[in-house]
C-alpha cells in the first residue's frame, strides 16, 4: 500500500514553545491530508483537512491559530502547533488518500507530543 | 447516538481462537467500510476495506457488512500473539471528494500464547 511519513515520532517540549511535525507521502502526490488527535483509549479526533496550496479546513472546535496547517507541496503537509500547553499533550496522527484519489486512507507512524 | 459504536474491550483470547470484532453505526448513507489495526503508539495501518454489504476474506480475516442492521464485524481466524492491537473500525460516505473518515473508539485486542 501507500506510505505515508510521519516525523518525528515522539517529542518532548516546553510550555509556551512551538513545535512542527511534518507529514509526507511517498511515491505518490496527495492533495489533500488529514490531521487527527488522538486521545488514550479515545477515537481519532479529526482535527483539519489540509489542502493543497489552499487554506486548510479545521474542524468545530478546532482552534486554526494554535494548529497552523501548511501544505505548500503535493507530497508535504505540516501542523504546526504553536504556544503549546501541557493540555495539547496527545497523539497526533495525520492521513492521506491513496493514489488516485483512492478510497482507503494511508496513516502516517503518528507523532507523540508532551508538553512539560 | 454516537455515529460509530465500537465496544472498546478489552479483549483478551488464547492463541488460536477465533476472534469477533464489532461496530454498529447509525448513518445510513455509509457507503465505504474499513478496519484498522493499531499498534501501540503508531499510526494505524489498513487491514481491510469493503464497499458496500457482504463479504470479504483476506487470508486469516474476514471482514463483513451487514447494511441492514447497520452492522460489520471482522473476524480472525487462528489468531496470533503479533495480532494484539488496537482495532479501529472507520466509515466514510459516498461520493464527491470527501474522503473524512468516521472511527468507532477501538477494541483491545491482547492474544495470549
Amino acid at each position: 500500500g501507500a506510505v505515508v511519513s510521519q516525523h518525528p515520532s515522539r517529542v518532548i517540549c516546553k510550555s509556551g514553545t512551538s513545535v512542527k511535525i511534518e507529514c509526507r507521502s511517498l511515491d505518490f502526490q496527495a492533495t489533500t491530508m488529514f490531521w487527527y488527535r488522538q486521545f488514550p483509549k479515545k477515537s481519532l479526533m479529526l482535527m483539519a483537512t489540509s489542502n493543497e496550496g489552499s487554506k486548510a479546513t479545521y474542524e468545530q472546535g478546532v482552534e486554526k491559530d494554535k494548529f497552523l496547517i501548511n501544505h505548500a507541496s503535493l507530497t508535504l503537509s505540516t501542523l504546526t502547533v504553536t504556544s503549546a500547553h501541557p493540555e495539547d499533550s496527545s497523539f497526533y496522527i495525520c492521513s492521506a488518500p491513496g493514489p488516485g484519489g483512492g478510497t482507503e486512507a494511508f496513516f502516517g507512524q503518528g507523532t507523540r507530543l508532551t508538553v512539560v | 447516538q454516537k455515529e460509530v459504536e465500537q465496544d472498546p474491550g478489552p479483549l483478551s483470547v488464547p492463541e488460536g481462537a477465533i476472534v469477533s470484532l464489532n461496530c454498529t453505526y447509525s448513518n445510513s448513507a455509509f457507503q465505504y467500510f474499513m478496519w484498522y489495526r493499531q499498534y501501540s503508539r503508531k499510526g494505524p495501518e489498513l487491514l481491510m476495506y469493503t464497499y458496500s454489504s457482504g463479504n470479504k476474506e483476506d487470508g486469516r480475516f474476514t471482514a463483513q457488512v451487514d447494511k441492514s442492521s447497520k452492522y460489520i464485524s471482522l473476524f480472525i481466524r487462528d489468531s496470533q500473539p503479533s495480532d494484539s492491537a488496537t482495532y479501529l473500525c472507520a466509515m466514510k460516505y459516498s461520493g464527491g471528494s470527501n474522503y473524512k473518515l468516521t472511527f468507532g473508539k477501538g477494541t483491545l485486542l491482547t492474544v495470549n500464547p
